[in-house]
């Protein structure tokens, strides 16, 4: 089955850097990736995926690249703020309905001002 | 409902208790999961639902855990005779069917003592 591994498991970036969070996968069947962002004692929240179709999706300050060959997809935080502190999990499934998506452990990014 | 819903919130069982989840899924989503996150871990698969039907209960871990849809609606988990190892946040999330974006709830949190 799919195996997803995250890293780093902790980034501690200052107001206004980048953060980059890089996942990998196993299985070379997954085709959807998305990302979530988890505050302390919230749900997990969508906040951009991917599909392998294409090899890269911008959204205002975040965007996330795909590698199929490497089997390996990133998320990436331009001019990071205090309010994107929180746990970001990755995840890989087949682009099908019902398909359970696979966790990486979680990357805590503290942003300090 | 406007997002996904569970009850209880919080639960404080004592070793050997059995207990019932309640997940009340996104109006019109035919999909629904269950996953359970252990602190400082990713959600971890559980089971799956198509309507009522239990489609994929692979990542149960073991015959005291139990899921059921009967009415393709809201869904329940149950663990009987509860062990510590139990204690961890269990989300339910639904997807629309042939999408497989899913929506989280904000989680049971169960601790068992």
């Amino acid at each position: 089955g799919e195996n997803v591994e995250q890293h780093p498991s902790t980034l501690s970036v200052q107001e206004g850097d980048s953060a980059v969070i890089k996942c990998t996968y196993s299985d070379s069947a997954s085709n959807y990736f998305p990302w979530y962002k988890q505050e302390l004692g919230k749900r997990p929240q969508l906040i951009i995926d991917i599909r392998s179709n294409v090899g890269e999706k911008k959204d205002q300050r975040i965007a996330v690249t795909l590698n199929k060959t490497a089997k390996h997809f990133s998320l990436h935080i331009t001019e990071t703020q205090p309010e994107d502190s929180a746990v970001y999990f990755c995840a890989a499934s087949k682009d099908q309905a019902g398909t359970a998506l696979i966790f990486g452990k979680g990357t805590t990014l503290s942003v300090s001002s | 409902g406007a997002g996904v819903s569970q009850s209880p919130r919080y639960k404080v069982a004592k070793r050997g208790q059995d207990v019932a989840l309640r997940c009340d899924p996104i109006s019109g989503h035919v999909s629904l999961f269950w996953y359970q996150q252990a602190l400082g871990q990713g959600p971890e698969f559980l089971t799956y639902f198509q309507n009522e039907a239990q489609l994929d209960k692979s990542g149960l871990p073991s015959d005291r855990f139990f899921a059921e849809r009967p009415e393709g609606s809201v869904s329940t988990l149950k663990i009987q005779r509860t062990q510590q190892e139990d204690s961890a946040v269990y989300l339910c999330a639904s997807s629309l069917a042939g999408g497989n974006t899913i929506y989280f709830g904000e989680g049971s949190w169960l601790t068992v003592v």
